[in-house]
C-alpha cells in the first residue's frame, strides 16, 4: 500500500534560518504530492503541490520538488519567520475515481525570534 | 469559487450522549467527501469517505457513522459517545481526477467528558 514518511519533530529554528522538512513516499502508481500546513486550532490548508516527476511546487517562499528517483518531496524555505510556526503534512494521492489521500504524521515547526 | 463549512466549531459532550457534526460544500457538484479525525498530537485518520449520495465507505471500525443525504452535505454521527472519541474532526472534499486536491474545512473540536 501507499505510505508517506516524515519526521515528527518538533523542529525548532531561529528566525531567518533555512528550513528543510524531509518527506519520502511509497506508492504503486504515479501519485500527486502535496504539502499542507495546519496553524494552531485550524484546519489544513494546501501549501503547494506537484503532479508529476521533476515538477516544483512553490508558495509563500516554500518549495518542494517531486523526485521520482529518490521518491521524495522535501519542503524547503530559505528564511523562516515566526509566523511559519505550524504543523506541516506531506501527502500523496493516486489518480482515479476516488481520491484517496495518504498523509504523513505531520512535522511541527517552531520558529523562535 | 468552492467553499466548505463544518459546524459546530467546538462542542463538549458527556459520555453516552449523541453526536452530529455537519459539513456542506458549495460551488461544486458531485464531490468526494471525507471525514478525518486528528487526535491530540497525532496524525490524520480517515474515518469515512463518500463518492456520491447515499454511498458511504468506512475505513475503521468504530461507534461513529456517516451519512450523505444530499450531494454536498456530509454528516458524522454517533448514538453514544466514548471518551476516546475526543479529537479534532475535519471534513474535506475533492473532485475526481489526476492531481486534484483535497480541501479541508475549519475543523470541529470535540471533547467528551
Amino acid at each position: 500500500g501507499n505510505s508517506v514518511t516524515q519526521m515528527e519533530g518538533p523542529v525548532t529554528l531561529s528566525e531567518e534560518a533555512f528550513l528543510t522538512i524531509n518527506c519520502t513516499y511509497t506508492a504503486t502508481g504515479y501519485p500527486s504530492l502535496f504539502w499542507y500546513v495546519q496553524y494552531p486550532g485550524e484546519g489544513l490548508q494546501l501549501l503547494l503541490k506537484a503532479t508529476k516527476a521533476d515538477d516544483k511546487g512553490s508558495n509563500k517562499g516554500f518549495e518542494a520538488t517531486y523526485r521520482k528517483e529518490t521518491t521524495s518531496f522535501h519542503l524547503e524555505k530559505g528564511s523562516v519567520q515566526v509566523s511559519d510556526s505550524a504543523v506541516y503534512f506531506c501527502a500523496l494521492s493516486e489518480p482515479g475515481g476516488y481520491q484517496k489521500v495518504t498523509f504523513g504524521i505531520g512535522t511541527k515547526l517552531q520558529v523562535i525570534p | 469559487s468552492q467553499t466548505i463549512h463544518q459546524w459546530p466549531a467546538t462542542l463538549v459532550q458527556p459520555v453516552g450522549s449523541p453526536l452530529s457534526l455537519e459539513c456542506t460544500v458549495e460551488g461544486t457538484s458531485n464531490p468526494n467527501l471525507y471525514w478525518y479525525r486528528q487526535a491530540a498530537g497525532r496524525g490524520l485518520q480517515l474515518l469515512f469517505y463518500s463518492v456520491g449520495i447515499g454511498q458511504i465507505s468506512s475505513e475503521v471500525p468504530q461507534n461513529l457513522s456517516a451519512s450523505r443525504p444530499q450531494d454536498r452535505q456530509f454528516i458524522l454521527s454517533s448514538k453514544k459517545l466514548l471518551l476516546s472519541d475526543s479529537g479534532f474532526y475535519l471534513c474535506a472534499w475533492s473532485v475526481s481526477g489526476a492531481g486534484n486536491t483535497i480541501y479541508f474545512g475549519e475543523g470541529s473540536w470535540l471533547t467528551v467528558v
